[in-house]
């Protein structure tokens, strides 16, 4: 069965650190996507990225980037500069092939607290 | 435009009765997943819809959970007799591919039941 583990519990940086968030994953597939999710104190789960297992390169968009590492199984998101605003709960997600769909198989998730 | 909506967003019940969560998908898409969501865990997987097409529940923890969209957009999951531990957040997400990629949550239905 696929999984996914986010080692880190808890991180806590002050204002303008960088920060990277692990995760690795477990699948049997050959094809599958990787997700990363944000959780504000809302509870909206708000989508970040997709990423197809073909696709290895690195993705940057504004503060954040993706490092997806097939060899590693690991797919990892790192926020430069971070902020308040990105204080929130994150997931790292896997497909999962469902009858007629994928299902998200998710991380528990790392609580990211930035300190002004 | 409009997200998915939820409701009700917090509900708490008496042990045993039955309760029902709604899901509003974003509109025109055609799949629908609800997932459960511990305190301090990610979400799990419940059951899946295409349209009214009920396609996988293999998630439901038991026979007590139900879920239901009839008419192919709005969606009603029920949970009868609920126990103590049925206390979860219940997320609702639709996405426009068949597949499921990619996935648009609600805010959720926190239900307490004491």
């Amino acid at each position: 069965a696929q999984k996914v583990t986010q080692a880190q519990t808890e991180i806590s940086v002050v204002e303008k650190e960088d920060v990277t968030l692990d995760c690795v994953y477990e699948t049997r597939d050959t094809t599958y996507y990787l997700f990363w999710y944000k959780q504000p104190p809302s509870g909206e789960l708000v989508f970040l990225i997709r990423r197809n297992s073909f696709d290895e390169q690195n993705e940057i968009s504004g503060r954040y980037s993706w490092n997806f590492q097939k060899s590693t199984s690991s797919f990892n998101f790192t926020i430069t500069a971070s902020q308040v605003v990105d204080s929130a709960v994150y997931f790292c997600a896997l497909s999962e092939r469902i009858q007629g769909a994928q299902k998200l198989v998710f991380g528990q998730g790392t609580r990211l607290t930035i300190n002004p | 435009g409009a997200g998915v909506s939820q409701s009700p967003r917090y509900k708490v019940a008496k042990r045993g009765q039955d309760v029902a969560l709604r899901c509003d998908p974003i509109s025109g898409h055609v799949s629908l997943f609800w997932y459960q969501q511990a305190l301090g865990q990610g979400p799990e997987f419940l059951t899946y819809f295409q349209n009214e097409a009920q396609l996988d529940k293999s998630g439901l923890p038991s026979d007590r959970f139900f879920a239901e969209r009839p008419e192919g957009s709005v969606s009603t999951l029920k949970i009868q007799r609920t126990q103590q531990e049925d206390s979860a957040v219940y997320l609702c997400a639709s996405s426009s591919s068949p597949s499921g990629f990619t996935q648009y949550f609600g805010p959720g239905t926190r239900l307490t039941v004491l």
